[in-house]
């Protein structure tokens, strides 16, 4: 069965760091690209950031390029967010995404929230 | 960017109705589309990939279909679980754009 499970959310001040981390499971990491997309309170879907395979290729949002990084480590099934300079619209459920058929598992999500 | 313009924001249908849920894409691609079910506080839930593929396990009463610039989902006979926010989002390009969503109540 495959598995998403997000971890690394919790309450930060505007302009901290956050690593968010997504362990995988159930399936071969290694040969899907994945995607982080976040979700703010009451708010519609909006994808952030993609990794493939292999990491050749990586793209981000407008809203998030420079401050967050993408990475994975294969060995550890797992994919990363590096969030830097958070703002207070970074608040959001954040879930990572694996690319099968489509975009087509989703994790549960993890809350982010930046307030002073 | 491609835009993905859904319609309607929100519809109230009856259980057993057809419901119909259009995205229209501000430039023209094929294909690379996916919609999404997402119930309160829960994430969402992959329906429909590459524009009419079902994905495993997603009832047959779900169907998706292209024309032009225009995406449709539709659900050919309502029931009871449906009742949910639905998303359609382009994988075609960088960055993947995500519809407003489109919110299904009950009537």
């Amino acid at each position: 069965e495959v598995q998403l499970v997000e971890s690394g959310g919790g309450l930060v001040q505007p302009g901290e760091s956050l690593r968010l981390s997504c362990a995988a499971s159930g399936f071969a990491f290694s040969g899907h690209s994945m995607n982080w997309v976040r979700q703010a309170p009451g708010k519609g879907l909006e994808w952030i950031s993609y990794i493939s395979s292999g990491s050749s290729s990586i793209y981000y949002a407008d809203s998030v390029k420079g401050r967050f990084t993408i990475s994975r480590d294969d060995a550890k099934n797992s994919v990363y967010l590096q969030m830097n300079s958070l703002r207070d619209e970074d608040t959001a459920v954040y879930y990572c995404v694996r690319d099968g058929s489509g975009p087509d598992y989703w994790g549960q999500g993890t809350l982010v929230t930046v307030s002073s | 960017d491609i835009q993905m313009t859904q319609s309607p924001s929100s519809l109230s249908a009856s259980v057993g109705d057809k419901v119909t849920i259009t995205c229209r894409a501000s430039q023209g691609f094929s294909r690379w589309l996916a919609w999404y079910q997402q119930k309160p506080e829960k994430a969402p839930k992959s329906l429909i990939y590459e524009a009419s593929n079902l994905q495993s396990g997603v009832p047959s009463r779900f169907s998706g279909s292209e024309s032009g610039t225009d995406f449709t989902l539709t659900i050919s006979s309502l029931q009871p679980e449906d009742f949910a926010t639905y998303y359609c989002q382009q994988y075609n390009t960088y960055p993947r754009t995500f519809g407003q969503g489109t919110k299904v109540e009950i009537k």
